[in-house]
C-alpha cells in the first residue's frame, strides 16, 4: 500500500540552529498537511499544501510541496525551545481518500 | 467552540475484554476519524466516519469497529483484546466534507490511553 516517509526520526539541535525534516510519498498526493504533537500531547494541525510546486510560511516555519506531489519538507529556522515536538507529515491520497501519517521527526531544542 | 473531547482519557483491561471509547466532535462538524498511535508504528488510520457511515477504513482487523450518531458523536470498539492493542487512540473531526476533501483539516482529540494487561 501507500507510504509515506518521513526523515530523521530524530533531530537534536542547538537553540538558534535550522531544522528541517522531510517527506516523501512512493505515489502522488492530492494534498500533504503537518501536525505537531508537543510531548503527552496530541498532534495540532500546522498547515495545508494543496498545489504542485507550493510554499507556504508561518514566521520561522517554511513548508514545500514538491513538483510531483510526492514530498514535501518543513524547515524551522533558527529553532526555540517552543519548537520541541514531534512533527509529522500527512498525505492525502489520490484515490481512495485515506491520510495516510509519517513516522514523525522528533525535535528536541538544548537551551 | 469547544474542542474535540473524547472519553475516558485513560482505561486498563486486560486480554480477552473488550473496549468502547467515545469521541465528541467539535460542534457542527460532520466527519469524524479514528487513529491508532503507538511508539512503534507512529499513527494509523483506523476508519473515518461521516454522516453515519464509514468512508474510509485502514488495515485493521475486524476486531476494531466503529459507528457515528445521527448527532455526529462516534464510538469505537475493540472486542477481545490484546497486549498490542496498547496505544493512544486519537479522534480527529473535520468540519465540512472531511479529510477526503482537499481543504478540510482536522482537529485532533486529547486521545484515551488503553493499556491491556
Amino acid at each position: 500500500g501507500q507510504q509515506v516517509m518521513q526523515i530523521p526520526q530524530y533531530q537534536h539541535v542547538q537553540e538558534g540552529e535550522d531544522f528541517t525534516t522531510y517527506c516523501n510519498s512512493s505515489t502522488t498526493l492530492s494534498n500533504i498537511q503537518w501536525y505537531k504533537q508537543r510531548p503527552g500531547g496530541h498532534p495540532v494541525f500546522l498547515i495545508q499544501l494543496v498545489k504542485s510546486g507550493e510554499v507556504k510560511k508561518q514566521k520561522r516555519l517554511t513548508f514545500q510541496f514538491g513538483e510531483a506531489k510526492k514530498n514535501s519538507s518543513l524547515h524551522i529556522t533558527a529553532t526555540q525551545t517552543t519548537d520541541v515536538g514531534t512533527y509529522f507529515c500527512a498525505g492525502l491520497e489520490n484515490q481512495g481518500g485515506k491520510l495516510i501519517f509519517g513516522q514523525g521527526t522528533e525535535l528536541s531544542v538544548k537551551p | 467552540k469547544a474542542g474535540v473531547t473524547q472519553t475516558p482519557r485513560y482505561l486498563i483491561k486486560t486480554r480477552g475484554q473488550q473496549v468502547t471509547l467515545s469521541c465528541s466532535p467539535i460542534s457542527g462538524h460532520r466527519s469524524v476519524s479514528w487513529y491508532q498511535q503507538t511508539p512503534g508504528q507512529g499513527l494509523q488510520f483506523l476508519f473515518e466516519y461521516f454522516s453515519e457511515t464509514q468512508r474510509n477504513k485502514g488495515n485493521f482487523p475486524g476486531r476494531f469497529s466503529g459507528r457515528q450518531f445521527s448527532n455526529s458523536r462516534s464510538e469505537m470498539n475493540v472486542s477481545t483484546l490484546e497486549l498490542g492493542d496498547s496505544a493512544l487512540y486519537l479522534c480527529a473531526s473535520t468540519p465540512l466534507g472531511g479529510f477526503s476533501s482537499s481543504t478540510d483539516t482536522q482537529y485532533f482529540g486529547p486521545g484515551t490511553r488503553l493499556t491491556v494487561l
